[in-house]
């Protein structure tokens, strides 16, 4: 089984420190993903990465940064925590089975639950 | 541009009652269709999708849904609810060459009584 894990389920931090996301996928996917899921907006992608070291933005990237020096590890970076980052943080994982999309799927983590006070 | 939206942030049903979640979709392109399961304190797993073979898509935990092209649906459903049944659901789409791009809706959260 595919397995992505995060580091924390739980972080609580004050308004302008700096917040490292972890994230770990154990199944050699070339793709991670970090996403925002906050109630009644669902999941909004913050940053991707087809590759070590390649990056790119998603739909909300402002206020975030992102590193993945290694294949199996993407990590989401809050350069200054602010409260309107307080929200569950999801990192997802999948292949690029040369475009067969039919058979692609995200391979979820269980999420970090960060709130900025 | 792909957008897709779930009618009803809360669904709720007896235990052993149909279960009918709406999904509705607009894209471009032919879509791909997934909807994924958030179960409390996890995170999202895939319960089925739509990659222009079977309009009817058979899932896990007994879940199925339809494409129907002509209402741009893709509502998920299930015969018989079950406790276990309660978490979050959500309809996702994406462009049908790339599913690494997806377009989450907002989510429905399914109540289960008994």
């Amino acid at each position: 089984d595919v397995k992505v894990t995060q580091s924390s389920r739980y972080l609580v931090k004050r308004t302008g420190e700096k917040v490292f996301l972890e994230c770990v996928q154990d199944m050699d996917h070339e793709n991670m993903f970090w996403y925002r899921q906050d109630p009644g907006l669902g999941l909004r992608l913050i940053y991707f990465s087809y590759d070590v070291k390649m990056k790119e933005k998603g739909d909300i990237p402002e206020g975030y940064s992102v590193s993945r020096e290694k294949k199996e590890r993407f990590s989401l970076i809050l350069e200054s925590a602010s409260t309107n980052q307080t929200s569950m943080y999801l990192c997802a994982s999948s292949i690029i089975p040369n475009w067969d999309a039919s058979t692609d799927t995200q391979y979820f983590g269980p999420g970090t639950r960060l709130t900025v006070l | 541009a792909q957008s897709v939206t779930q009618l009803g942030s809360h669904v709720s049903v007896s235990e052993g009652a149909l279960v009918l979640l709406r999904c509705n979709y607009s894209s471009s392109v032919p879509p791909y269709l997934f909807w994924y399961v958030q179960y409390p304190n996890q995170g999202l797993q895939l319960l089925l999708k739509y990659t222009s073979a079977a309009t009817l898509v058979k899932g896990i935990n007994g879940f199925e849904a339809e494409f129907k092209k002509s209402e741009t649906s893709f509502h998920l459903t299930k015969p018989s609810a079950h406790m276990s049944d309660a978490a979050e659901y959500f309809c996702v789409v994406s462009l049908s060459y790339n599913t690494d791009k997806l377009i989450f809706g907002t989510g429905t959260r399914l109540q289960v009584f008994p």
